[in-house]
């Protein structure tokens, strides 16, 4: 299975902070990398797919890129809503893998 | 817009088969070329996709777990199905189930905990 390993495992930061979550795979998956977003108590919900697509209705704040190995979720200004979560999946092979989770926290 | 409800008890035995429905409205389970997903979540751990089903019954399921599990469709009801026999407390968890779009998951059921307990 590809392993997927995200960093930090857990962030404090401000509101209006510039966030940067990265997710490493253990070989190559292309572009084939999406990001969700999961607040407590609630379930996940999509943010980018293929790396770097804004999924439709999603705050233009979030981004993503990377391609290969190497891929990174930014928020670029933190709004309240935004402490919770996140999580990388690949799904350049089966068995589709998750990432453990980054969860941002407020300062 | 599509949304999904998962349905099934909440506490299983040991040993027995835990059995989860998904319910799917605002759209029918039939229509686009969609899959549909059974993804759980062991208490305060990550996501695990556990396999699934398009409305033509052909299945996919995660080889760590293939041997215990079978996911069946109902597009009568707009309902597909969990079951993953033999459980033990390792298998409590949440349950979600998903649509599958393309090669994300999208949208998500609000999620069921099973606790495997005697």
């Amino acid at each position: 299975d590809i392993q997927m390993t995200q960093s930090p495992s857990s962030l404090s930061a401000s509101l209006g902070d510039r966030v940067t979550i990265t997710c490493g795979a253990s070989q190559t998956i292309s572009s084939s990398l999406n990001w969700y977003q999961q607040r407590p108590g609630k379930a996940p919900k999509v943010l980018i797919y293929a790396a770097s697509t804004l999924q439709g209705g999603v705050p233009s704040r979030f981004s993503g890129s990377g391609s290969g190995t190497d891929f990174t979720l930014t928020i670029s200004s933190l709004q309240p809503e935004d402490f919770a979560t996140y999580y990388c999946q690949q799904s350049y092979i089966t068995p589709w893998t998750f990432g453990q989770g980054t969860t941002v926290e407020i300062k | 817009q599509v949304q999904l409800q998962e349905s099934g008890p909440g506490l299983v035995k040991p040993s027995q088969t835990l059995s989860l429905t998904c319910t799917v409205s605002g759209g029918s389970i039939s229509s686009g070329n969609y899959y549909w997903s059974w993804i759980r979540q062991h208490p305060g751990k990550g996501l695990e996709c556990i396999g699934y089903i398009n409305n033509s019954g052909s299945t996919y399921y995660n080889p760590s777990l293939k041997s215990r599990t079978t996911i069946s469709v109902d597009t009568s009801k707009s309902q597909f199905s969990l079951k993953l026999s033999s459980v033990t407390a390792a298998d409590t968890a949440v349950y979600y189930c998903a649509r599958v779009r393309s090669t994300w998951f999208d949208p998500w059921g609000q999620g069921t905990l099973v606790t495997v307990s005697s």
